[in-house]
C-alpha cells in the first residue's frame, strides 16, 4: 500500500496562474479531505468528500475547487492563484465512520508558493 | 461549534525530561480526540486517539494522553523525552455523530535540548 500520495511536492506559481494538486489513495477509503497548513495556524479544512461524486465545503473553500469522480482520486484546483494561497497543502483520507473513531491518513504534502 | 486550544505554541524540554503538551477542547458532548505528530517536511502521523473506551490512552513512541471530562482536556505526555521526539504536535477533535471532519489545534512545536 502506498497510502495517500500527492503530486507535485513543490510548485511555484505566478499570480493568476492555475494548477491542480493531485491526490490519490489506494486504501479504498470513502472520505477524502484537503487541508492547508499555515505557520501557527494548524490545519484548515478546504474541501472534503464522502464518496465519489459527493463533495462539500470546509472552513476555507474560497479560491479552490474540487471534484471526485473515483474513489481513489481527489484533485484540488486553484483557478486564479493569489499570494494568500501560498501554503502547504495536505490531502487525507479515512474509512467511513460507522460509529468508529477512524483516524485520517495524510499524504506528504505539496508546498505551493505564489509570487 | 467544536474547537481545540493547544496551550503553548512552543515547548522546550531537556532530553530525558517529562514531556507535557496541553490540549483543551470545547464540545457539548465528549467527542473523539486525536493527537498527531508532524516531523519536518512530512505529513501528519497519528500518535493516539480517544474513543471513550478508556480515559488513559497509550500511543506510539511511548506517548500517552488522559481524557479528563471535568477539565475538557486531553493532554499528551511522555515520561522521558528523546531527541527524536522533536516535531510539531497537533491535537484534533471530531464529533461522535455527524460529519466526519477534524478540527485541529494550532500546533505545539516541541524542541529537545541535549
Amino acid at each position: 500500500n502506498a497510502g495517500v500520495t500527492q503530486t507535485p511536492k513543490f510548485r511555484i506559481l505566478k499570480i493568476g496562474q492555475s494548477m491542480t494538486l493531485q491526490c490519490t489513495q489506494d486504501m479504498n477509503h470513502n472520505y477524502m479531505y484537503w487541508y492547508r497548513q499555515d505557520p501557527g495556524m494548524g490545519l484548515k479544512l478546504i474541501y472534503y468528500s464522502v464518496g465519489a461524486g459527493i463533495t462539500d465545503k470546509g472552513e476555507v473553500p474560497n479560491g479552490y475547487n474540487v471534484s471526485r469522480s473515483t474513489t481513489e482520486d481527489f484533485p484540488l484546483r486553484l483557478e486564479l492563484a493569489a499570494p494568500s494561497q501560498t501554503s502547504v497543502y495536505f490531502c487525507a483520507s479515512s474509512p467511513p465512520s460507522s460509529g468508529g473513531a477512524y483516524e485520517q491518513y495524510f499524504g506528504p504534502g505539496t508546498r505551493l508558493t505564489v509570487t | 461549534a467544536q474547537s481545540v486550544t493547544q496551550l503553548g505554541s512552543h515547548v522546550s524540554v531537556s532530553e530525558g525530561a517529562l514531556v507535557l503538551l496541553r490540549c483543551n477542547y470545547s464540545s457539548s458532548v465528549p467527542p473523539y480526540l486525536f493527537w498527531y505528530v508532524q516531523y519536518p517536511n512530512q505529513g501528519l502521523q497519528l500518535l493516539l486517539k480517544y474513543t471513550s473506551a478508556a480515559t488513559l490512552v497509550k500511543g506510539i513512541n511511548g506517548f500517552e494522553a488522559e481524557f479528563k471530562k471535568s477539565e475538557t482536556s486531553f493532554h499528551l505526555t511522555k515520561p522521558s523525552a528523546h531527541m527524536s521526539d522533536a516535531a510539531e504536535y497537533f491535537c484534533a477533535v471530531r464529533p461522535t455523530q455527524g460529519a466526519q471532519k477534524l478540527v485541529f489545534g494550532q500546533g505545539t512545536r516541541l524542541t529537545i535540548n541535549p
